[in-house]
């Protein structure tokens, strides 16, 4: 496609529970990226991957949460043992396109009940 | 610590009501200053990026500009299409973008 997609757009999970996150990037945009957006706050990065190597994983609020890429393309962020205080806007953005820019996909809503 | 505050946090305008948003940057090693419009429940929009001070780039009703400390970004004569989430973003020196908590406008027709 066009664009960054991602998948679900939206997901409801009861506490305790893991998650899988998927991010389709931009044909051949090398860079991806993770961020987090809760209610209130800005953009927090997560991670960043090169092709399939994670360069960057700074953000990673825990060994909870961890992310793979394969094929240098698709990317699934992974968070185990949901809790409440990780419901939140995942957000996957792609690089390819000149130094630092990032183009953003829709989205997931995590809802941790 | 790399930091980026942008104000107002909120703005409301009148319909073709010109006005400014600022984004103040604290990044070492500054590899780019981005601005990006969010609307509600989407991803955010790329919208500009500038690289050195004095640099200025416009789209449509949008100017951007930038110094060695801040961004604007300008907004001529908005319309009520223009009401989103604005963010800034400070790329530093790593690969990741620090970003602001955004101004949110408001184009009353």
């Amino acid at each position: 496609g066009a664009g960054v997609s991602q998948s679900p757009s939206n997901k409801v999970t009861e506490k305790g529970k893991d998650v899988e996150l998927r991010c389709d990037p931009i044909s051949g945009h090398t860079a991806l990226y993770w961020y987090r957006q809760s209610l209130g706050q800005g953009l927090e990065f997560l991670i960043y991957f090169q092709g399939n190597s994670a360069p960057d994983k700074s953000g990673l609020p825990s060994d909870r949460f961890s992310a793979e890429r394969t094929g240098g393309s698709v990317s699934t962020l992974t968070i185990q043992r949901t809790q409440q205080e990780d419901s939140a806007v995942y957000l996957c953005a792609t690089g390819g396109g000149g130094p630092y820019e990032q183009y953003f996909g829709p989205g997931t809503r995590l809802t941790v009940t | 610590e790399d930091q980026v505050t942008q104000s107002p946090e909120a703005l409301r305008l009148q319909e073709g009501e010109s006005s400014s948003l600022n984004c103040s940057y604290t990044v070492s090693g500054l590899r780019g200053l981005f601005w990006y419009r969010q609307d509600p429940g989407k991803g955010p929009e790329f919208l500009f990026t500038l690289y050195s001070a004095g640099e200025e780039k416009e789209k449509e009703r949008l100017k951007a500009t930038l110094t060695k400390k801040e961004s604007f970004l300008h907004i001529t004569a908005p319309k009520p299409e223009d009401s989103a989430t604005y963010l800034c973003a400070s790329g530093g020196a790593t690969n990741k973008l620090i970003f602001g908590t955004g101004t949110l406008l408001a184009v009353q027709p």
